[in-house]
């Protein structure tokens, strides 16, 4: 099984900050690495894909890294509605989906 | 725009079969261009991804559930549903629909989300 440790799982920032949120997988993954945001009592919503491919509608600020094993996700400069749970989301050949565990992102 | 909506009973009793179904509105759920999946989250907790289906009918199911797990189709009502047996609290969760494009791998769409809650 390919496991997958996301990091932090909390994170507290100013409003202007640049956030980073790693996602570490346990074998090689390609870029089958995908980034979402969850509000809460909403579904989550799909931010990047392949591991850099911003989707479309989704603000500039937002973006992804990584190959491989590493992934990062930046928020270049928190915005207040930015407040809300992320998660990596990756996908291996069994076929499977995991979830990272996710990072909650508060105000500071 | 393409949209997915959850239905289904919202308490189910433990050892029962939970039930529920995903309705797509604004595209075809035959395009065959998509996996069809259900996604669940426990309250507080993290996305369990639970299993998928094409249009064709087949499925994959992930391997911790796949004993009780059964997905089908119905492309004449543009849904599909989800079956889940002998279900016990630990299956009480938001339970969402989703759609994955064929050449990608990941959820693009999103149902939003239906409580059950399994309880006597």
């Amino acid at each position: 099984d390919i496991q997958m440790t996301q990091s932090p799982s909390s994170l507290s920032a100013s409003v202007g900050d640049r956030v980073t949120i790693t996602c570490q997988a346990s074998q090689d993954i390609s870029n089958y690495l995908n980034w979402y945001q969850q509000k809460p009592g909403k579904a989550p919503k799909l931010l990047i894909y392949d591991a850099s491919n911003l989707e479309t509608g989704v603000p500039s600020r937002f973006s992804g890294s990584g190959s491989g094993t590493d992934f990062t996700f930046t928020i270049s400069s928190l915005q207040p509605e930015d407040i809300a749970t992320y998660y990596c989301q990756q996908y291996d050949n069994l076929p499977r989906y995991t979830f990272g565990q996710g990072t909650k992102l508060e105000i500071k | 725009q393409v949209q997915l909506q959850e239905s289904g009973p919202g308490l189910v009793k433990p050892s029962q079969t939970l039930s529920l179904t995903c309705t797509v509105s604004g595209g075809s759920i035959s395009s065959g261009s998509y996996y069809w999946s259900w996604i669940r989250q426990p309250a507080g907790k993290g996305l369990e991804w639970i299993g998928r289906i094409y249009t064709s009918g087949s499925t994959n199911y992930n391997p911790s559930l796949k004993s009780r797990v059964t997905i089908s189709v119905d492309t004449s009502k543009n849904q599909f549903s989800l079956k889940l047996s002998s279900v016990t609290a630990a299956d009480t969760a938001v339970y969402y629909c989703a759609r994955d494009p064929l050449e990608g791998y990941y959820f693009d769409y999103w149902g939003q989300g239906t409580l059950v809650t399994v309880s006597s």
